[in-house]
């Protein structure tokens, strides 16, 4: 089976950076994902590593470390928006193999 | 493009009783799967669709099941509801193969059982 830590909540200051943290357990690997979730919304997609190293897409990047079943969500210059959950997400094979998530974070931003 | 549908977006049953979720998923997208997220918690699998076949199922009773439709569309069908069903389901559609890593949620039923 698989199971994922993340922590459950984080505070932040706007403008400023913070990481999710998010550590894996699976019988196979094939890909970490990153989705966010507004309060009342659905989840939606954010990133995707499949190999080691660093993804950016403007304010977000995903890293992910295979050795260590170790990746991290980093959301700069945060904004008051930014404030929702954040959920990391493994697939233990290719192909279409459900993903499974973690329990989430949640971000509050405040000013 | 729309993407993934579902309906309805509330529902309100009593123990016991029986009931259908809807998902309409993004064009373009072969594949189907079913989510239910407690309040507080991260989306747990009940089960995928594809090809009209159910491909893989989570950790969820009989209770619990599912149809696929030729034009990819899907339904979610609990019986004997239990308070504990009470829930956000959420459907998700992907594209088959190994770079059907973006799923795309619908909003989600809310439902709720008393």
């Amino acid at each position: 089976g698989q199971s994922l830590e993340q922590p459950s909540e984080v505070t932040a200051v706007e403008g400023a950076i913070v990481q999710i943290n998010c550590t894996y357990q699976t019988s196979g690997f094939y890909g970490l994902s990153w989705y966010q979730q507004h309060d009342g919304g659905a989840p939606t997609f954010l990133s995707y590593n499949a190999l080691d190293g660093l993804e950016e897409t403007g304010r977000f990047s995903s890293f992910l470390s295979r050795s260590d079943s170790y990746g991290y969500l980093l959301l700069q210059e945060l904004q008051m928006k930014d404030s929702a959950s954040y959920f990391c997400a493994v697939r233990d094979y290719a192909g279409n193999t459900p993903l499974v998530f973690g329990k989430g974070t949640r971000l509050s931003v405040i000013a | 493009d729309a993407g993934v549908t579902q309906s309805p977006t509330h529902l309100i049953k009593t123990r016991g009783q029986q009931v259908t979720l809807r998902c309409s998923p993004k064009s373009g997208h072969d594949t189907v799967s079913w989510y239910q997220q407690a309040l507080g918690q991260g989306p747990q699998f009940i089960f995928q669709y594809y090809e009209e076949e159910e491909r893989q199922r989570g950790n969820f009773p009989d209770r619990f099941s599912g149809h696929q439709f030729p034009n990819y569309s899907s339904e979610l069908n609990v019986n004997a509801l239990l308070l504990g069903d009470s829930a956000l389901y959420l459907c998700a559609s992907s594209l088959e193969g190994p770079y059907g890593y973006g799923y795309t949620f619908g909003s989600g039923t809310r439902l709720t059982v008393v």
